[in-house]
């Protein structure tokens, strides 16, 4: 069946550090896919999604590109502040399944000052 | 703002107790889900309510019923919990599950953090 497999966490960074978080899928068809992320206490907040292979998703500084070929949504930033500790969801929308979202395990980022 | 509301906040319950869980959305979306957000594990999808029809129900047990008496309203009703039913559970909706051949997005509420003693 269709899944998502993030990077382990947690992941500890100093400000202004590169950030990487690592997320594969396993899909049939071309599914989309999505980047959540949860602040503490708070749900799940869209940060970005690409519905087809090579587009690039963006917002707030952070990067995700569409990599059908190694089935692959790597989430990045070059310069992460404090305010980005979260825990980050990749997640795939599969064509044939109405709108089910299937979410990885999640991966905490915490950036200290 | 994500306009999707969930009350209560928290919840402490006895294992025979009744109580329910409400999420509201004021988005005007058509999709409501429910989902189980345990300590280290992916989200689980419980529920999925399409015009306030259930379209999915992905294998919950019987103690958890959900009802959606319209598209901004949904609950879920719990009975006779187990311990190991505690986590967050998270609200969310979305226009439509499947729109032109693309994943609708979903908008979360802040969840109910349920303890079951």
């Amino acid at each position: 069946g269709d899944s998502v497999t993030q990077m382990e966490g947690p992941v500890t960074l100093s400000e202004e550090a590169f950030l990487t978080i690592n997320c594969t899928y396993t899909a049939t068809g071309y599914p989309s896919l999505f980047w959540y992320v949860q602040y503490p206490g708070e749900g799940l907040q869209l940060l970005l999604k690409a519905t087809k292979a090579d587009d690039k998703g963006s917002n707030k500084g952070f990067e995700a590109t569409y990599r059908k070929e190694t089935t692959s949504f790597h989430l990045e930033k070059g310069s992460v502040q404090v305010s980005d500790s979260a825990v980050y969801f990749c997640a795939l929308g599969a064509e044939n399944q109405g709108g089910k979202l299937i979410f990885g395990q999640g991966t905490e980022l915490s950036v200290k000052p | 703002e994500t306009g999707v509301t969930q009350t209560p906040r928290h919840l402490v319950m006895g294992m025979t107790n009744k109580k329910s869980l409400k999420c509201e959305q004021h988005l005007g979306h058509n999709a409501m889900y429910w989902y189980k957000q345990s300590a280290k594990k992916p989200l689980e999808l419980m529920f999925v309510y399409n015009f306030k029809e259930q379209t999915e129900n992905n294998s919950v047990p019987s103690r958890f019923s959900p009802e959606c008496p319209n598209s901004s309203h949904l609950f879920l009703h719990l009975h006779t919990l187990q311990p190991e039913d505690s986590a967050l559970y998270l609200c969310a909706s979305s226009q439509e599950g499947w729109v032109a051949g693309e994943v609708d997005t979903q908008y979360f509420g802040p969840g109910t953090r349920l303890t079951v003693l």
